[in-house]
């Protein structure tokens, strides 16, 4: 297993650029979650989802678009990027509820710099 | 409201010395999760713990080890003898509700230096 898979690793983009990360799963995980990490703050929820075609916000969604086609791919979309969304992603999966040793699976991240 | 709070932001310690890094939670449910990630300097986040609200067991791992005291919302982390490889941030977060393992919320993380 690859577990959860993150691209690109780095990324430079331009105020007003739209981009996609992408990030994939191949362990059949049902939840995926995005998160940013900001020094000093820890990590922060953008987007979750809890399967495919369902998705919901976070604490931090504005600026940014989701959406699960598939039980695998959940795509991190910039819409028009600003310099606050300079930060790295962190994607990451886990299984059902219910399991004792359940645990969030994270991606390697995502830098992403908007000059 | 800041829910889990990471009150060291920074610990410098020589090695073979214990660091303990302390963890605050706040909560209304009954029912949550805590966990403990380490991130070394390479940047991924590696798992150390999961610990429901019903269990106040403490754990010991090796030369890890933690305290959950629900009475204070306190999940200590304790790393006896330490290395130089213990050298990471490490965050601790808290999930609420039954089934919403997939929605943490960080603390903002304590940075440990081990000396050699």
């Amino acid at each position: 297993n690859a577990g959860v898979t993150q691209t690109p690793k780095f990324q430079v983009l331009k105020t007003g650029q739209s981009m996609t990360l992408q990030c994939a799963q191949d362990m059949n995980h049902e939840y995926m979650s995005w998160y940013r990490q900001d020094p000093g703050m820890g990590l922060r929820l953008i987007h979750y989802s809890v399967g495919a075609g369902i998705t919901d916000q976070g604490e931090v969604p504005n600026g940014y678009n989701v959406s699960r086609s598939t039980t695998e791919d959940f795509p991190l979309r910039l819409l028009s990027a600003a310099p606050s969304q300079t930060s790295v992603y962190f994607c990451a999966s886990s299984y059902d509820v219910g399991r004792n040793d359940n645990e969030q699976f994270f991606g390697p991240g995502t830098r992403l710099t908007v000059l | 409201a800041q829910k889990v709070t990471q009150a060291q932001t920074e610990i410098s310690v020589v090695e073979k010395e214990d660091v303990t890094l302390d963890c605050v939670y706040e909560t209304r449910d009954t029912t949550y999760y805590l966990f403990w990630y380490k991130q070394p300097p390479s940047g991924e986040l590696v798992f150390l713990i999961r610990r429901n609200s019903f269990d106040e067991q403490n754990e010991i791992s090796g030369r890890y080890s933690w305290n959950f005291q629900k009475s204070t919302s306190s999940f200590n982390f304790t790393i006896t003898a330490s290395q130089v490889v213990d050298s990471a941030v490490y965050f601790c977060a808290l999930s609420e509700g039954v089934s919403n393992d997939y929605k943490l919320s960080f603390g903002a993380g304590t940075t440990v230096t081990v000396r050699a």
